[in-house]
């Protein structure tokens, strides 16, 4: 089973700064089938990037997936108000496996 | 536009049985694949099972194999949970999701039905 950890767990920012989050996994992730969630509260969570980098349909450009193997990443350029949140990566593969979520929280 | 709507969710004690249903509307039900994930208040997401778009093949994780049944009626264009002998701990919200273009990138969620178990 592969394990994700997500770092850092809460990311403090001001609107306007870039963020990158990151996500490692215990063993390569074949095929990079590594995607990207956003959830804010009180909702349920909306697909950002499959396939590692692949933006969902519908999702702003300042989102940008990256990486291969064990080591992937999720920047957001220039933090809009309505990008705080917890982000979860995940692979997928085998049995679905969430990252236990990185907060992006207003500083 | 795909929607997802979930029910059945409620209070039951410890033991008991409860059975969720998703109204799927807005696309092709019988040709996608579908799965259930749940979040625990305040907790992070967990995958809990998948059946295919012909219901012919399912899965489920280790922490509900033997107690819960994901089925569905393509006629219907519904998807259902049965939750059988719970626990405490499988106090959560459950969603229902839709597969996209493979089984694991969630594209499409409802907005979930809350689970309490509790006596």
């Amino acid at each position: 089973e592969i394990v994700l950890t997500q770092s850092p767990g809460t990311l403090s920012l001001s609107p306007g700064e870039s963020a990158t989050l990151s996500c490692r996994a215990s063993q390569s992730v074949s095929n990079s089938y590594l995607a990207w969630y956003q959830q804010k509260p009180g909702q349920a969570p909306r697909l950002l990037i499959y396939g590692a980098s692949s933006r969902a349909t519908g999702i702003p450009d300042r989102f940008s997936g990256s990486g291969s193997g064990t080591d992937f990443s999720l920047t957001i350029s220039r933090v809009e108000p309505e990008d705080f949140a917890v982000y979860y990566c995940q692979h997928y593969g085998g049995s679905p496996f969430f990252g236990p979520g990185t907060k992006v929280d207003i500083k | 536009e795909v929607q997802l709507v979930e029910s059945g969710g409620g209070l039951v004690q410890p033991g008991g049985s409860l059975r969720l249903s998703c109204a799927a509307s807005g696309f092709t039900f019988s040709g996608s694949s579908m799965n259930w994930v749940r979040q625990a208040p305040g907790k992070g997401l967990q995958w809990i099972s998948y059946v295919s778009s012909s219901g012919s093949t399912v899965s489920y994780a280790d922490s509900v194999k033997g107690r819960f049944t994901i089925s569905r009626d393509n006629a219907r264009n519904s998807l259902y949970l049965q939750l059988n002998s719970l626990k405490a701990e499988d106090t959560a919200v459950y969603y229902c999701v839709k597969d996209f273009q493979r089984w694991g990138i969630f594209g499409y969620w409802g907005l979930g039905t809350l689970v309490t178990v509790s006596s």
